[in-house]
């Protein structure tokens, strides 16, 4: 089982970028799905999960300027960010969920490397 | 929004053993995982649901819940032990949260 990220670099405050994540070992599809992200000298900080049904949330901090999909057909996990701010810098993860077996609960099995997001003019 | 409140730095010496809370509101509720991260790599699942360890974890990682506090106990501290650890909860009821991080320090 492994996870990929690509698609990181700079770019300017206002700009879009699209990041990937290649799922080996496993079906994203049939899984939930996450991206994560750690801002420099900064504690971990959820974006956007997408569930194995389709369904999709988010955080309040990028509500309605990040969107998370799957490419099925290349088994990928990607994330649109849009209007990006200079606090979107940040290593961005993408990881596995895992939900609890007859217990509510979901936890991050497996992490990619992370690809590097630097938003600065 | 909730909040996972962890000490910001623990320190011990090898061959002893550290311990890293995690306090939360009506914890006993809730199941507590944990994540080491050791500088420029990705976190890594060292124990999940309380107290289960993920296959390849050693058994000097353990995990405990109970009241207000989640604990990760590391026995038998070893230099390849020093990284940042972080908590967090996840359940249907909300979006998950992590811990604010402990920075653990094998003197």
């Amino acid at each position: 089982v492994q996870l990929v990220e690509s698609g990181g670099g700079l770019i300017q405050p206002g700009g879009s970028l699209r990041l990937s994540c290649a799922a080996s070992g496993f079906t994203v599809s049939d899984n939930y799905m996450n991206w994560v992200r750690q801002a420099p000298g900064k504690g971990l900080e959820w974006v956007s999960v997408i569930y194995s049904g389709g369904s999709t949330y988010y955080a309040d901090s990028v509500k309605g300027r990040f969107t998370i999909s799957r490419d099925n057909s290349k088994n990928t996990l990607n994330l649109q960010m849009n209007s990006l701010r200079d606090e979107d810098t940040a290593v961005y993860y993408c990881a596995r969920v895992i939900r609890g077996v007859q217990v509510d609960y979901f936890y991050m099995s497996v992490w990619g490397k992370g690809t590097t997001v630097t938003v600065s003019s | 929004s909730y909040v996972l409140t962890q000490p910001p730095s623990v320190s011990v010496a090898p061959g002893q053993t550290a311990r890293v809370a995690c306090g939360g509101n009506n914890f006993g509720s809730k199941s507590v995982h944990w994540y080491q991260q050791k500088p420029g790599q990705a976190p890594v699942l060292v124990v999940y649901a309380d107290t289960d360890r993920p296959s390849g974890i050693p058994e000097r990682f353990s995990g405990s819940n109970s009241g207000n506090t989640a604990t990760l106990t590391i026995s038998r501290v070893e230099a390849g032990d020093e990284a940042d650890y972080y908590c967090q909860v996840w359940d249907s009821s909300r979006d998950p949260v992590f811990g604010t991080g402990t920075k653990v320090t094998v003197l």
